[in-house]
């Protein structure tokens, strides 16, 4: 299969837990995407890699967001001290440099208790 | 600032009716327009994408939308649902070399 992927596609954890999310893009793909999206939302841009570069960050990624993309292939995302607020699905995407299509993973869903 | 709004956000056609999705876009800058459709407990998969080009966009599955710039909109159109097509349909807009923002999406109902 030569999608994206995403590892795990749900998680559960108690608030206060830290929680870490993987994704693999398309292996040509230069850019790498993270969004999360919430219930009865469109999918919100929280950051995206360009090769290891991680090029743009959102507001809405606070101080317990991080993520990182160590050789420019997988990234990942890294919750910490998680919030019932972070409960949500959390989807990758990777395009090449150039295009304007991004092909999105299944996503992890993610159930702060 | 760039924004998407999408009205309406459920839609119920019959079986074989014309389906029409709203969407309206604000831009500062000429924009690329995206819709990307949603399957439960799925990722996005792209549609159609438009990009300066032809005002009438074609994409997979019948569906196709056509740029107007004069109303700053973007609906998408299929002249005849299938029970296939209930999903959640997402209208999105990249203004050059900016992120992409998505709208709150539209979900489809098909009747039998």
């Amino acid at each position: 299969d030569t999608g994206v992927s995403q590892d795990p596609r749900h998680k559960i954890t108690k608030r206060g837990q830290n929680v870490t999310f993987r994704c693999d893009p398309i292996s040509e793909h230069n850019r790498l995407y993270w969004y999360r999206q919430t219930l009865g939302q469109g999918p919100e841009f929280l950051t995206y890699f360009q090769n290891e570069a991680q090029l743009e960050k959102s507001r809405l990624l606070s101080d317990r967001f991080s993520a990182e993309r160590p050789k420019g292939s997988f990234s990942t995302l890294e919750i910490q001290r998680t919030e019932q607020g972070d409960s949500a699905m959390y989807l990758c995407a990777s395009s090449f440099v150039a295009s304007d299509e991004q092909f999105f993973g299944p996503g992890t869903r993610l159930t702060v208790l | 600032a760039q924004s998407v709004t999408q009205l309406g956000s459920h839609v119920s056609v019959s079986e074989g009716a014309l389906v029409l999705l709203r969407c309206n876009y604000s831009s500062s800058v000429p924009p690329y327009l995206f819709w990307y459709v949603q399957y439960p407990n799925q990722g996005l998969q792209l549609l159609l994408k438009y990009t300066s080009a032809a005002t009438l966009v074609k994409g997979i599955n019948d569906f196709e939308a056509e740029f107007k710039k004069s109303e700053t909109s973007f609906h998408l159109t299929k002249p005849s649902a299938h029970m296939s097509d209930a999903a959640e349909y997402f209208c999105a807009v990249r203004p050059f070399y900016q992120k992409v923002t998505f709208g709150t999406g539209t979900k489809l109902q098909v009747i039998p």
